[in-house]
């Protein structure tokens, strides 16, 4: 079973921030934060990743919690081609079994004109 | 740079047939290769992974099976579809651990 919690669906407005939240509340001390999104027909894309310290790329940001319990993806200026399934992944970073992605649901955004 | 190629891209199969879809990665050695499985509206399920050549571990009982006769070459088999076994097949890999990379998928219907 899947160890985070996301809201099933979210809309957002073209040219606004997204923020897609993420609970983990069982986390443990070395598993990561990850985010894909996969957009309709296609394979998932790897968004971001971090551990405790707030993270951010070209894509997005990711901010954790404290308590890491918690999380949120930031799509900055959403468009109509962020439109996708986000799914939120903890996970241990290493080899085997362990360290393998284990898909949830995920959160559909719509990105609307 | 990395790639992974997947085919093909679509499949119509009838039930009781064979299957053999067919994974490989260009520009990296060692990788640790996956296949995932997506039924109609719901997420991602992990089938199969693989750490080295002929090491396969299987994530969930069920009518297929995988192969990794090659390095970067990794291989979804089923002696009989059924009908179950329709879905949206995914091939992914990483060699760091930290990132996984996808490849655009089979779509398979058993009919």
């Amino acid at each position: 079973d899947a160890k985070t919690t996301q809201p099933t669906s979210m809309d957002c407005a073209e040219g606004r921030a997204a923020n897609l939240p993420c609970n983990h509340s069982t986390i443990s001390g070395n598993e990561y934060v990850y985010w894909y999104r996969q957009i309709h027909s296609q394979g998932p894309q790897y968004i971001i990743h971090g551990l405790k310290n707030n993270e951010t790329n070209e894509m997005a940001s990711l901010i954790i919690t404290e308590d890491r319990k918690s999380s949120t993806l930031i799509l900055p200026h959403a468009t109509l081609r962020d439109t996708a399934v986000y799914y939120c992944i903890v996970r241990v970073p290493n080899g085997g079994s362990q360290g393998n992605l284990i898909f949830g649901k995920g959160t559909k955004l719509s990105v609307k004109p | 740079s990395q790639t992974i190629h997947q085919w093909p891209a679509t499949l119509v199969q009838p039930v009781g047939s064979p299957l053999s879809l067919e994974c490989t990665v260009e520009g990296t050695s060692n990788p640790n290769l996956y296949w995932y499985r997506q039924a109609a509206g719901r997420g991602l399920q992990l089938l199969f992974y693989s750490v080295g050549i002929g090491q396969i571990s299987s994530e969930v009982p069920q009518n297929l099976s995988a192969s990794r006769p090659q390095d970067r070459q990794f291989i979804l088999s089923s002696k009989k579809l059924l009908l179950s076994d329709s879905g949206f097949y995914l091939c992914a890999w990483t060699r760091t651990n930290e990132k996984l990379f996808f490849g655009s998928g089979t779509q398979l219907s058993v009919l």
